[in-house]
């Protein structure tokens, strides 16, 4: 099984800035499955990227994804107030999919 | 429109079954992979299992924590898919959610979820 560790477990940032988080995995993926999701309380995890990089349908482009191998990362170039949630990195690429165990964006 | 609405969760006894669906609509269900994660209370997102499309066998993979208890199905003429849960234990409490998976689209579209509280 392939394992995916998020870092830092909390963010806490203020609107406008700029927040970067990190999604390890412990082998390589293969042709970058690799997706982040973002959840609110109460509600479904809703897809932000796919493919590592590529925006899902309807997202803003303050969010962008990047990596490749083991070490992916979810940039969001100017936290707007509704981008406060809990984040989710998720590989699909071998037969086990797994997620990591989340990165929460805090309000600081 | 795309959607996806998950049903069937209930409060259950341990040791007992229960089936939950995944009715779609508004897209080729035939086409995807569908797949089921869970949310324990409190929790963060795990994947419990998934069923290819026909075109890729049909065929299913589960989570550690599934194999040999839950069972993923569908029936493509009725745009629906199954999770049979036999032997339940507390530790399944959670809230179940559904959602497809195709190549050029990722695993785009989630349902809400439906609750399902395993408690003597």
């Amino acid at each position: 099984e392939i394992v995916l560790t998020q870092s830092p477990g909390t963010l806490s940032l203020s609107p406008g800035e700029r927040a970067t988080l990190s999604c390890r995995a412990s082998q390589s993926l293969s042709s970058s499955y690799l997706a982040w999701y973002q959840q609110k309380p109460g509600q479904a995890p809703r897809l932000l990227i796919y493919g590592a990089s590529s925006r899902a349908t309807g997202i803003p482009d303050r969010f962008s994804g990047s990596g490749s191998g083991t070490d992916f990362t979810l940039t969001i170039s100017r936290l707007e107030p509704e981008d406060f949630a809990v984040y989710y990195c998720q590989q699909y690429g071998s037969s086990a999919w797994t997620f990591g165990q989340g990165t929460k964006v805090e309000i600081k | 429109e795309v959607q996806l609405v998950e049903s069937g969760g209930d409060l259950v006894q341990p040791g007992r079954s229960l089936r939950l669906s995944c009715t779609a609509s508004g897209f080729t269900f035939g086409d995807y992979t569908m797949s089921w994660v869970r949310q324990a209370p409190g929790k963060g997102l795990e994947w419990v299992g998934f069923i290819r499309s026909k075109v890729y066998g049909g065929t299913t993979e589960y989570a550690a924590s599934a194999k040999g208890r839950f069972t993923v199905s569908r029936d493509d003429s009725k745009s629906i898919a199954y999770l049979q849960m036999n032997s339940l234990k507390t530790e399944d409490t959670a809230v179940y959610y559904c959602h497809r998976y195709h190549f050029w689209t990722g695993p785009d579209h989630w349902g809400q979820g439906t609750l399902v509280t395993v408690s003597a």
